[in-house]
Order: C-alpha cells, then sequence, then structure tokens
C-alpha cells in the first residue's frame, strides 16, 4: 500500500514535443505529491508539487495533472529540450511521514 | 527554492576505516533530515530519518551501528560509516525538510571504499 508504481522506465522524446510521465498510488493518506529531476551524479532537484486539492498545476513548461479518484498523477513537460534530458522521480508522502519515490524515469531528448 | 549542502561531494576511503559526510540546510531549518543510498540507475533508497535532538529511525535492514547518524542542530545532520568495506561504495544523499513539508535534496556524497 504504501508503494508508487511509474512508469514508463525510459522516454525518449525529440525536441519539441510534449514527455508524459505516469505514476499511480494506492494509500489516499498521501497528500504531497512533488516531482524531482536528477542529473547523473546530482542530488534529485524538486521541480514542481502538487497537493490533492487541486486538479492541475502549471510551473513554466512543467504541469502535473493529479487524478483523485483514480490515485494518479503526471507530469508533462512540454515543448521538450535536450536540457530536460534527465531521470525524473514521482513520489508520496503524507505532510509529516517520509517520501515514497517512484522506480524513476530516464527522460532522452533528441535534437 | 530551498539549499542543502553536503560535504565531501566525494571520498575515496581504505577498507575497514570509517567516513564521515555532513549535511546542511544552508537558509531554513530543518527539524528532520533524511539520508537515501542510490545505487547507479536505481531509485533512493531510504536508510534513515533524522530527527534533531532525538534518536534517528532507521529504515529496516539498515545496521543502524554501521551507518550512524546525527542531528545535532536544527541545520546539520551527519551519516558516519563506520569500518567501511567496499560493499558501502555508494551515493549517499541527504535531504532536509522545511516547515512547509517540502523536501529539499543535497548534492550528494560519492563514496568508494578501496
Amino acid at each position: 500500500q504504501q508503494q508508487v508504481k511509474q512508469s514508463p522506465q525510459s522516454l525518449i522524446v525529440q525536441k519539441g514535443g510534449i514527455s508524459i510521465i505516469n505514476c499511480a498510488y494506492e494509500n489516499t493518506a498521501f497528500d504531497y505529491f512533488p516531482w524531482y529531476q536528477q542529473f547523473p551524479g546530482k542530488g534529485p532537484a524538486l521541480l514542481i508539487a502538487i497537493r490533492p486539492d487541486v486538479s492541475e498545476k502549471k510551473e513554466g513548461r512543467f504541469t502535473i495533472s493529479f487524478n483523485k479518484s483514480a490515485k494518479q498523477f503526471s507530469l508533462h513537460i512540454m515543448d521538450s529540450q535536450p536540457g530536460d534530458s534527465a531521470t525524473y522521480f514521482c513520489a508520496a508522502s503524507t505532510h509529516t511521514d517520509k517520501l515514497i519515490f517512484g522506480t524513476g524515469t530516464r527522460l532522452q531528448v533528441f535534437p | 527554492g530551498a539549499v542543502v549542502s553536503q560535504h565531501p561531494s566525494w571520498v575515496i576511503c581504505k577498507s575497514g576505516t570509517s567516513v564521515k559526510i555532513e549535511c546542511r540546510s544552508l537558509d531554513f531549518q530543518a527539524t528532520t533530515m533524511f539520508w537515501y543510498r542510490q545505487f547507479p540507475k536505481q531509485s533512493l533508497m531510504l536508510m534513515a530519518t533524522s530527527n534533531e535532538g532525538s534518536k534517528a529511525t532507521y529504515e529496516q535492514g539498515v545496521e543502524k551501528d554501521k551507518f550512524l547518524i546525527n542531528h545535532a542542530s536544527l541545520t546539520l545532520s551527519t551519516l558516519t560509516v563506520t569500518s567501511a568495506h567496499p560493499e558501502d561504495s555508494s551515493f549517499y544523499i541527504c535531504s532536509a525538510r522545511d516547515n512547509a513539508g517540502e523536501q529539499f535534496f543535497g548534492p550528494g556524497t560519492r563514496l568508494t571504499v578501496l
């Protein structure tokens, strides 16, 4: 019940395209859903996060869509750029508990 | 966003020695910090949760006598890998949680045990 399932494992997108990464969870007590971006040899960086009181949050080219009834959330990267090539992790937690991470998605954006 | 630093960024040590890694929240106070381990091309594995002024809570399977955690202040937590062996070689990452519940990660420490 603590798992967060992430797909796909890897994703190849052409420059200018839309990258979509999906996550699903089971624990209905989760109330915080962040996405992290990690470059090789670096720590994860908080990209964008959402709480279940909204269905969508947008920051620049990055959008989280949240479906509470389906217990799913996704990251959309619009106008994908080669600099977006990285590994992306979704996560979930309650406000005071530890983060449960997805397995990661390796995104490659080709020019 | 909030900044978390780690020191050192990389370390090479001989088998049997101990290594200390520092994690600092630079512009906010963190009651809770976390220590993770990450193997190549894998997700982050939580090792322990560190609360300021109290004992750390270790995840199942993590040896607390081998991975000593101290959270002496609201801005500093340390991880000491005692009697390190080659199998302890990994990428260690800390994170700190702010008052809003958001978690910010350090840049990581690459440990190589010869």
